[in-house]
C-alpha cells in the first residue's frame, strides 16, 4: 500500500464548483504539505501543516483552503474553482522527529490532476 | 528572496555520455539543497541532498557557495536515468520542511 495516498487521481470540473482533494498517510509523519505543479514553474507550496492545530499558508494560498482532520489526513479545497487552478497537485509529508534535517526530506503522493473548464 | 533556477527545460544526451543538470540558487544564508527525481509513472522522490555528500545511482552534486550552484552530475548516463529532475532549496534555515523548487529539467538519455 502507498504511504501517501491522494484522491481523486484525476478530476475534471467546471468554473465555480467546489472541489476537495484529499490526502492520507500511513507513515506517521507529523508534517503535511500541498504543492502545485505547473509546466515551466516547478512545484509551488500552497499550504503546510506541522500538526493538527498548526496550519500555515505557503507562497500561493489565495483561492485555496485546507483542513487537517487528523494527523494522517490533510485536505485541500478550492471553494470556487477557476481555470488557472488547472494543475497537478501533490501532497507530501515529512517527519520532524527524525534526526538532523529529516523534516526537510519529503515523501510525495502520486498526485491529483485537476482540470477546471 | 530565495530562488532556485534550473536553466534547462530539456537535456538530451546519448547513453554513456556525461551529464550535468544545472541548478543555481539565491540565498544569503547557509543553504540546504536537494535533488528530487520523478521517473515515468513514479512518484517524485528524493535523489540526494548536499549535507549527505553521497553518490546515489552514480549521481553526485557539490555545493559551490561561490557560484551559488548545486549542479547534478553523472559521468556516464544510462537510459534508466531518463526522468524529470528538480533542484530544491529549504526555505529559511533549519528544519522548516518548506522547500522551494526549481522549474525542473527533463533528462532524456538516448540509446
Amino acid at each position: 500500500d502507498a504511504d501517501v495516498t491522494q484522491t481523486p487521481r484525476n478530476r475534471i470540473t467546471k468554473t465555480g464548483k467546489r472541489i476537495m482533494l484529499e490526502c492520507s498517510q500511513t507513515k506517521g509523519h507529523d508534517r503535511m504539505y500541498w504543492y502545485r505543479q505547473d509546466p515551466g514553474l516547478g512545484l509551488r507550496l500552497i499550504y503546510y501543516s506541522f500538526d493538527v492545530k498548526d496550519i500555515n499558508k505557503g507562497e500561493i494560498s489565495d483561492g485555496y483552503s485546507v483542513s487537517r482532520q487528523a494527523q494522517a489526513k490533510f485536505s485541500l479545497s478550492l471553494e470556487s474553482a477557476i481555470p488557472n487552478q488547472t494543475a497537478l497537485y501533490f501532497c507530501a509529508t515529512s517527519d520532524a522527529g527524525t534526526g538532523g534535517s529529516g523534516a526537510n526530506v519529503l515523501t510525495f503522493g502520486a498526485g491529483s490532476r485537476l482540470t477546471v473548464l | 528572496a530565495q530562488r532556485v533556477t534550473q536553466p534547462e527545460k530539456l537535456l538530451s544526451v546519448f547513453k554513456g555520455a556525461p551529464v550535468e543538470l544545472k541548478c543555481n540558487y539565491s540565498y544569503s544564508g547557509s543553504p540546504e539543497l536537494f535533488w528530487y527525481v520523478q521517473y515515468s509513472r513514479q512518484r517524485l522522490q528524493l535523489l540526494l541532498r548536499h549535507i549527505s555528500r553521497e553518490s546515489i545511482k552514480g549521481f553526485t552534486a557539490d555545493l559551490n557557495k561561490g557560484e551559488t550552484s548545486f549542479h547534478l552530475k553523472k559521468p556516464f548516463a544510462q537510459e534508466e536515468d531518463s526522468a524529470m529532475y528538480y533542484c530544491a532549496l529549504v526555505l529559511g534555515s533549519g528544519n522548516t520542511g518548506k522547500l522551494i523548487f526549481g522549474q525542473g529539467t527533463t533528462l532524456q538519455v538516448k540509446p
